[in-house]
């Protein structure tokens, strides 16, 4: 069973740091693109970033540009979301989603979801 | 304002069946098939029923199909249900250097 886990959301102040964390499971995941989408509260869903396979493609919504960086490691099963520099707009759900293509052959379209971790950013 | 435009809220019938569209431009559905569709229930991570303009991942129920015109999307349900009521989002590749994917501001389908 694919199974998604995201951790490390919280309450942060302006301008603090976060990383998040998404672990997972059922699959191979060396093999497939990762995302990360947020859902502000009472809002939409908003593609922040996605990394490939291989890492060696990255991007990022502009709004997140400059400040978040995202990461994996094959070997530990892992995508991460390191979030700098953050804002009052950046208050959010923040899933890790796969992409539906494997080996590059994305189709961006999201099959499994983590069930979320909320970053709430206010003094 | 979100770079794909739905209707904020349908509504129909058990038994009935509606349609939800979603209109971009030719960078994003117009230039390319890869147009999803996700449904999320309150409290939940979304999830996938439609990929590639038309096709439906495996559990789908076939109540659901998607099809695309120029540079509109649509999802139809057939057979409306209690359980399809739920917020519907659109969303597809985009070539625009800045973004892989832009999502629909979103739909709420009532079942009456």
């Amino acid at each position: 069973e694919v199974q998604l886990v995201e951790s490390g959301g919280g309450l942060v102040k302006p301008g603090g740091s976060l990383r998040l964390s998404c672990v997972a499971s059922g699959f191979t995941f060396s093999t497939y693109s990762m995302n990360w989408v947020r859902q502000a509260p009472g809002k939409g869903l908003e593609w922040v970033s996605c990394i490939s396979f291989r890492s060696n493609y990255i991007n990022y919504v502009d709004s997140v540009k400059g400040r978040f960086i995202i990461s994996r490691d094959n070997a530990k099963n892992s995508v991460f979301l390191l979030m700098n520099s953050l804002r009052a707009e950046d208050t959010a759900v923040y899933y890790c989603a796969r992409d539906a293509g494997n080996y590059g052959a994305n189709r961006r379209a999201f099959d499994f979801w983590g069930p979320g971790t909320m970053v709430s950013v206010s003094s | 304002q979100s770079a794909l435009t739905q209707p904020a809220s349908v509504s129909g019938s058990p038994g009935q069946s509606i349609t939800i569209s979603c209109t971009g431009t030719t960078n994003d559905i117009g230039g390319y098939n890869y147009v999803s569709w996700y449904q999320q229930h309150p409290g939940k991570a979304p999830k996938l029923m439609i990929y590639d303009v038309s096709d439906r991942p495996s559990g789908v129920s076939n109540r659901f199909s998607g099809s695309k015109s120029g540079n509109t999307a649509s999802l139809t349900i057939s057979g409306l249900q209690a359980e399809d009521e739920a917020d519907y989002y659109c969303s597809s590749y985009t070539s625009s250097s800045t973004l892989d994917v832009v999502f629909g501001g979103g739909t709420k389908l009532t079942v009456l």
